[in-house]
């Protein structure tokens, strides 16, 4: 368990409104990221944060926006969702330094776009 | 740019029976690579992860993987294995460009037949 939270858990959501998912760490690490995970995809990386107020594009990062205000929490905003944008969504950070790197992820967020 | 091939979506195997899901990568760099594992409903775990040394790695629940450079290789065996281990396997990998970015396989669904 590497202090990672997500809320919320699950949400039923409009295309067209806008919807935020937040992800909340307790051990002040510098690295957070934003997965989507997808059938036949595997997990693609939307936005990564190397610091407060430090964020950076993913793979797939068209139609989301991020903000990191605090060390602690990572915000993932679907400005108007759309039904491509159904999917559960993962939140990890990086534990270790350079090349020991390695990732540990919450618990996930099923959204459903309808 | 860095790749990841899981060539087998589904492995079906019998309880107590030998298994390895196959993993290859592409890269240009020296790279590092994981193996997670992802139960239902839940969040993705670490299974084992290969960053330098010793290309054989032990990992956790009895799982090991081989790195084979000269191949590109980072297959995932366990010698027997049990109802439990019925889950998604995802293998990642990064470099040392990018180790702060890692690149998700597709996944293997591992189904253990009693």
């Amino acid at each position: 368990d590497a202090g990672i939270t997500q809320s919320p858990r699950h949400k039923v959501t409009e295309t067209g409104t806008p919807v935020t998912l937040r992800c909340h760490q307790t051990e002040n690490h510098r690295y957070m990221y934003w997965y989507r995970q997808d059938p036949g995809h595997g997990l693609r990386l939307i936005h990564y944060s190397y610091g407060v107020k430090d964020t950076d594009k993913g793979e797939v990062s068209d139609g989301y926006s991020v903000s990191r205000s605090k060390t602690e929490d990572f915000l993932l905003t679907l400005e108007s969702a759309t039904s491509s944008q159904t999917s559960v969504y993962f939140c990890a950070i990086s534990v270790g330094q350079g090349a020991k790197e390695t990732q540990y992820f919450g618990p996930g967020t099923r959204l459903l776009v309808l | 740019a860095q790749s990841v091939t899981q060539l087998d979506s589904q492995v079906p195997v019998f309880e107590e029976a030998p298994v390895e899901l196959r993993c290859n990568y592409s890269s240009s760099v020296s790279v590092y690579l994981f193996w997670y594992v992802q139960y239902p409903n839940q969040g993705l775990q670490l299974l084992l992860k290969y960053l330098s040394g010793s290309t054989l790695v032990k990992g956790i629940n009895g799982f090991e993987a081989e790195f084979n450079k000269s191949q590109t290789s980072f297959h995932l065996r366990k010698p027997s294995v049990h109802i439990s281990d019925t889950a998604e396997y995802f293998c990642a990998v990064s470099d040392e460009t990018s180790y702060d970015k890692v690149i998700f396989g597709p996944g293997t669904s591992l189904s253990v037949i009693p």
